[in-house]
């Protein structure tokens, strides 16, 4: 597709299980970044891909949560050992150009953690 | 510390008013400042300002940057009630940390009929 693909749409798991959420980028885009959204609340940053060089994972919350981005396309976020306020939507976006600002965004991944 | 910061968190608004949401910013190295919607899940692009002075406009929603007094708005004419939405401010903050790009929280904006 043309656009930021992310899965699953939806994800409950319980308490403790690992969870993988999944996002494709626009072909060609070479930034990516991976926000998440509680409840009524803005865009919190977790980590962001540029190109081949190392990724900025100053916004990952704790060492449960990893990411990665395999041939500079698709991209992993991780999350081990699920707690409750891992509950929000995962959004994904990817830029054509690093700090161009204008990032499309994925329609998210809704996680619920029981 | 930098920041972006929305004003007002939340307006309720009725059908054809007229609405200005505001967003100041503090940041090392301004290169651009950004207007999205979120209605539902997936923030949507509306402007990318770089200039001081020079208004963009697209229907009904216009906004403009003042970098002198580092603040930009957001105006929207005529309301209806599919304007209701989350409307994200973010500033490209170039060598900051976020990946560059900085959000604010947010302004949620309900159009009643």
């Amino acid at each position: 597709g043309a656009g930021v693909s992310q899965s699953p749409s939806n994800k409950v798991t319980e308490k403790g299980k690992d969870v993988e959420l999944r996002c494709d980028p626009i072909s060609g885009h070479t930034a990516l970044y991976w926000y998440r959204q509680s409840l009524g609340q803005g865009l919190e940053f977790l980590i962001y891909f540029q190109g081949n060089s190392a990724p900025d994972k100053s916004g990952l919350p704790s060492d449960r949560f990893s990411a990665e981005r395999t041939g500079g396309s698709v991209s992993t976020l991780t999350i081990q050992r699920t707690q409750q306020e891992d509950s929000a939507v995962y959004l994904c976006a990817s830029s054509l150009v690093s700090g161009s600002g204008e990032l499309f965004f994925g329609e998210g991944s809704r996680l619920t953690v029981l | 510390e930098d920041k972006v910061v929305q004003s007002p968190l939340s307006l309720v608004v009725h059908e054809g008013d007229t609405v200005t949401l505001n967003c100041s910013y503090e940041v090392t190295n301004f290169r651009s400042l950004l207007w999205y919607k979120q209605e539902k899940k997936a923030p949507t692009f509306l402007f990318m300002l770089t200039s001081s002075g020079i208004e963009k406009k697209s229907g009904r929603l216009s906004s403009i940057l003042d970098k002198k007094e580092l603040f930009s708005i957001l105006n929207i004419t005529a309301t209806q009630t599919g304007d209701s939405a989350v409307y994200l401010c973010a500033v490209v903050d170039y060598g900051g940390s976020q990946g560059n790009l900085i959000f604010g929280k947010g302004t949620k904006l309900s159009v009643k009929p």
